[in-house]
């Protein structure tokens, strides 16, 4: 089974940047489309970005579009979410799920806590 | 884009009720791209249910969904104690996935 780890959250003011990183467990990953979703302190689950498993092809919440970038390096199965000119509103437990199930996300990290506080 | 609201926000129910929750989308759901969630406090969302239907893996038979077009359901036959969660649904429309606000399953 596929377990994923995500990383690289924490405090950072408006405007700022980071790095969220996801290591997945197997070689499998290289073979699932990947993807970011997030949920803010008390809200629901929003889909934040996505990419194929060639990494050719990536797509983005409207919200998010311009400020993030979604990558993947299939050699060190790992996943990354680039977050920049962050806002208030990005503060969110942002967790990686991988696209083994159709149209779904089968498998979930435990997420990572992204704050945007001056 | 297409906009899921589910209903009822928050269910007040007792371990052994049947539990119907709806999924309602904005405009038909591609080849039944709609799945199911569970989240616990704490806890990440779980996979129970895709293409509308097909539960995932694990998941006890105790869960099942229906519905197409438009209106989804997930059913909870008989509503065990772990099953106090927030459901979310989910849809896939070829280049974007969307959630449903959640409904609350709490006890009563």
């Amino acid at each position: 089974e596929v377990q994923l780890v995500e990383s690289g959250g924490g405090l950072v003011q408006p405007g700022g940047s980071l790095r969220l990183s996801c290591a997945a467990s197997r070689v499998i990953f290289r073979t699932y489309s990947m993807h970011w979703v997030r949920q803010a302190p008390g809200k629901g689950l929003e889909w934040v970005a996505s990419i194929s498993d060639s990494g050719h092809i990536m797509y983005y919440a409207d919200s998010v579009k311009g400020r993030f970038t979604i990558s993947r390096d299939n050699v060190k199965n790992s996943l990354y979410l680039q977050l920049s000119s962050l806002r208030g509103e990005d503060t969110a437990v942002y967790y990686c799920a991988s696209n083994g199930a159709p149209a779904s996300f089968d498998i979930w990290g435990h997420g990572t806590v992204v704050t945007v506080s001056s | 884009e297409i906009v899921l609201a589910q209903s009822p926000g928050t269910l007040s129910l007792s371990p052994g009720e049947r539990v119907t929750l709806s999924c309602r989308a904005s405009q038909s759901v591609t080849s039944n791209y709609l799945a199911w969630y569970q989240q616990k406090p704490g806890q990440s969302p779980r996979l129970l249910i895709y293409l509308a239907s097909t539960r995932a893996t694990g998941i006890p038979d105790r869960f099942s969904g229906s519905g197409s077009g438009t209106d989804f359901t997930l059913t909870i036959s008989r509503l065990e104690p772990e099953d106090f969660a927030v459901y979310y649904c989910q849809q896939y429309g070829g280049s974007s996935w969307t959630f449903g606000q959640g409904t609350k399953v709490e006890f009563k």
